[in-house]
């Protein structure tokens, strides 16, 4: 039983395209998450919703849009790629928004821009 | 704000050797501290972490960290290294009282462990 996965695994796409990555959890938990890795491996946060709303908006181009249909599904849509889009994208999960929580990783996305 | 720094981007030990990867973090008020393992190609798994009380906190395979707040330190520390230990190793901050769960990273250790 995977806890938070990740759709696709791997995503190869041309500079302009427009993409999304879908995130599911099965945890019940309440509050979800969208991660960055670069090439040099270092995790920097882009968006967190808490039941559906958005809670968190670090400073991402608005190129990339989340969605949460529901407390269990965060997708991130990424229109007119480029080639620095290029990453490891994680989304994450936690039973509540609170700053001792431990949050849950997926697999990871790697999308690489042509 | 809060910042963590680990101390050397890889760490290199031999099988059954002592294992010790440091991490020193930033924080304004109390923070809570995590460490993680992500291995090739896969997500972060939770090693252990700390909120509040005993300072010296167990996790999962043998791992453990000591929170020392006069040193501002959370090194991650295991009597032994196996070969299944190497992997990529992050530790992470949360601060108390910011309302939200906003882990900050360092830039991860990579762990290499030789027979």
């Amino acid at each position: 039983d995977t806890a938070v996965s990740q759709t696709p695994k791997y995503l190869v796409t041309q500079m302009g395209n427009d993409k999304s990555i879908k995130c599911e959890q099965n945890l019940g938990h309440d509050t979800m998450y969208w991660y960055k890795q670069d090439s040099k491996k270092f995790l920097k946060i882009m968006f967190s919703y808490n039941n559906k709303e958005l809670i968190i908006n670090e400073t991402v181009p608005n190129r990339f849009s989340p969605k949460s249909p529901d407390k269990a599904h965060l997708n991130l849509h990424i229109n007119s790629l480029e080639l620095g889009d290029s990453a490891v994208y994680f989304c994450a999960s936690s039973q509540e928004a609170r700053e001792r929580e431990t949050q849950y990783f997926g697999p990871g996305t790697r999308l690489l821009v042509l | 704000a809060q910042s963590v720094t680990q101390l050397g981007s890889h760490v290199s030990v031999s099988e059954g050797a002592l294992v010790l990867l440091r991490c020193n973090y930033s924080s304004s008020v109390p923070p809570y501290l995590f460490w993680y393992v992500q291995y090739p190609n896969q997500g972060l798994q939770l090693l252990l972490k700390y909120t509040t009380g005993a300072t010296l906190v167990k996790g999962i395979n043998g791992f453990e960290a000591e929170f020392k707040k006069s040193e501002t330190s959370f090194h991650l520390t295991k009597p032994s290294a196996h070969m299944s230990d190497a992997a990529e190793y992050f530790c992470a901050v949360s601060e108390a009282n910011s309302g939200y769960s906003t882990l900050t990273f360092g830039k991860g250790t990579m762990l290499l462990v030789s027979p």
